[in-house]
């Protein structure tokens, strides 16, 4: 086990509504990266949070936006959801040197 | 095009096998290197980083060829256990956490 953790496992929720997933990073780890990973295709990176800032963003829109506390852990947050927005969420966390990262078994959202 | 691309399969090979999965990378200047084993709905694994020299993890081999921007991974003596999802994943620098992954190459180990 990576001591990755994320909360809730699932969630189903309705297009236009708002979503927070929640990750707890693995202890001594103070980068957190989230990830969407749909069906059938590799994770793509959304943004990675490194000492509370956010340190780098994939191609998603500014309704996906994030934030990481004094104890590493983190949320991202999704506003008006989409249909394409159903997805697997991968937080993965690394530590100073930001040389490996771990996952958490992920967040699966459908939205409908 | 994708910036990282993987054959999808699937690979379907008998147990003892030796199988090898290739992943090409388009940025000339990308950093890190690595394979991840993705277990059907669960989250992707670390299998082991990529180094310029290669290395090697008991079955496992994994070799950079930046010539021709692409990464491979071998997997000697196959077993049932092997059968999962391999993504690799390129970094344009040394920090692992803004990883830009392939789509995966899926391996069934048959008995």
């Amino acid at each position: 086990e990576t001591g990755v953790t994320q909360s809730p496992t699932h969630l189903i929720k309705t297009r236009g509504q708002q979503v927070t997933l929640r990750c707890s990073s693995q202890s001594g780890h103070n980068t957190v990266s989230w990830y969407q990973q749909a069906l059938g295709q590799g994770p793509q990176f959304i943004f990675q949070y490194y000492r509370e800032e956010e340190n780098g963003r994939g191609n998603f829109p500014p309704r996906f936006s994030g934030l990481q506390f004094p104890n590493y852990s983190s949320e991202l947050n999704v506003n008006a959801l989409e249909l394409d927005d159903s997805a697997l969420y991968l937080c993965a966390s690394g530590p100073p040197a930001r040389e490996t990262q771990y996952f958490g078994p992920g967040t699966r959202l459908l939205v409908l | 095009r994708k910036e990282v691309e993987q054959d999808p399969g699937p690979f379907n090979v008998p147990e003892g096998a030796t199988v090898a999965f290739n992943c090409t990378y388009s940025n000339s200047a990308s950093q890190s290197f690595f394979w991840y084993r993705q277990d059907c709905r669960k989250e992707p694994k670390l299998l082991m980083s990529v180094y310029s020299s290669g290395n090697e993890d008991g079955r496992f081999t994994a070799q950079l060829n930046r010539a021709s921007q692409y990464i491979s991974l071998l997997i000697r003596d196959s077993k049932l256990s092997d059968s999962a999802t391999y993504l690799c994943a390129v970094n344009k620098d040394t920090n692992a956490g803004k990883s830009t992954f392939g789509d995966g190459t899926t391996l069934t180990v048959k008995p």
